[in-house]
């Protein structure tokens, strides 16, 4: 069974510029996360969906990040405009519905803001 | 508040048990989760216990917890060097008919030959 899909790797980009990153969960997956990832740091939830339904964006840089999940599988996360600060590790969980709520995580975007 | 706190760093060499310590702060959490992180890659789990158990074991891996000190550790044995890695502590709180996850920033394991 495939894994969590994320692309692209790796991301170089000057501040001020768009960005987008992609990911596929694992099949059957209704719950799709994305994280931000600082280094040294754990990761921080930035936007969890539920099917298409986007429940929990409470930490959603909503003046510059915006994300959509529209058929309630693949997701894209975009960043415009860039700054410095957004420099970090992007990853993408997904889980199915049930009490564990085991997530299960992509390798991840590693975004440079120049 | 919610907070997971972990140490940021432990060395142990090879063959011996690694203690990996976790403390959370919310009373609320409903399971309690161990991910393995290697360079570049995403988060792997390891393991992961029900807040009501006060151990798990799975092959190298013990987890215990007590809940009365909001306090989870992992317990690896006989650990090699392919277990070098960052260890995160994750917890899932439930709230207002839903749940959230927080994760603890790390502890990174170095294990000496």
């Amino acid at each position: 069974e495939a894994g969590v899909v994320q692309s692209p790797r790796y991301k170089i980009i000057e501040k001020k510029q768009p960005v987008a990153f992609w990911c596929n969960p694992i099949s059957g997956h209704n719950t799709l996360y994305w994280y931000r990832q600082n280094l040294g740091q754990g990761p921080e939830l930035l936007i969890r969906y539920e099917n298409e339904e986007a429940v929990d964006d409470s930490q959603l840089p909503k003046d510059r990040f915006s994300a959509e999940r529209l058929k309630g599988v693949d997701s894209t996360l975009k960043i415009q405009p860039a700054e410095l600060g957004d420099s970090a590790v992007y990853l993408c969980a997904s889980s199915q519905t049930g009490t564990s709520r085991v997530q299960f995580f992509g390798p991840g975007t590693r975004l440079t803001v120049l | 508040g919610e907070d997971v706190e972990q140490s940021l760093f432990l060395s142990v060499r090879e063959g011996d048990s690694s203690v990996i310590n976790c403390t959370y702060t919310d009373s609320s959490s409903t399971y309690l989760y161990w991910y393995k992180q290697e360079p570049g890659a995403g988060l792997q789990l390891l393991t992961y216990i029900f807040s009501n158990m006060d151990m798990k074991q799975d092959q190298r891996l013990t987890v215990l917890l007590n809940k009365k000190d909001k306090h989870l550790s992992l317990r690896i044995a006989d650990t090699q060097t392919g277990d070098s890695a960052i260890y995160f502590c994750a917890e899932s709180i439930s709230t207002s008919g839903t749940y959230k996850y927080i994760f603890g920033t790390g502890t990174r394991l170095k294990v000496l030959a």
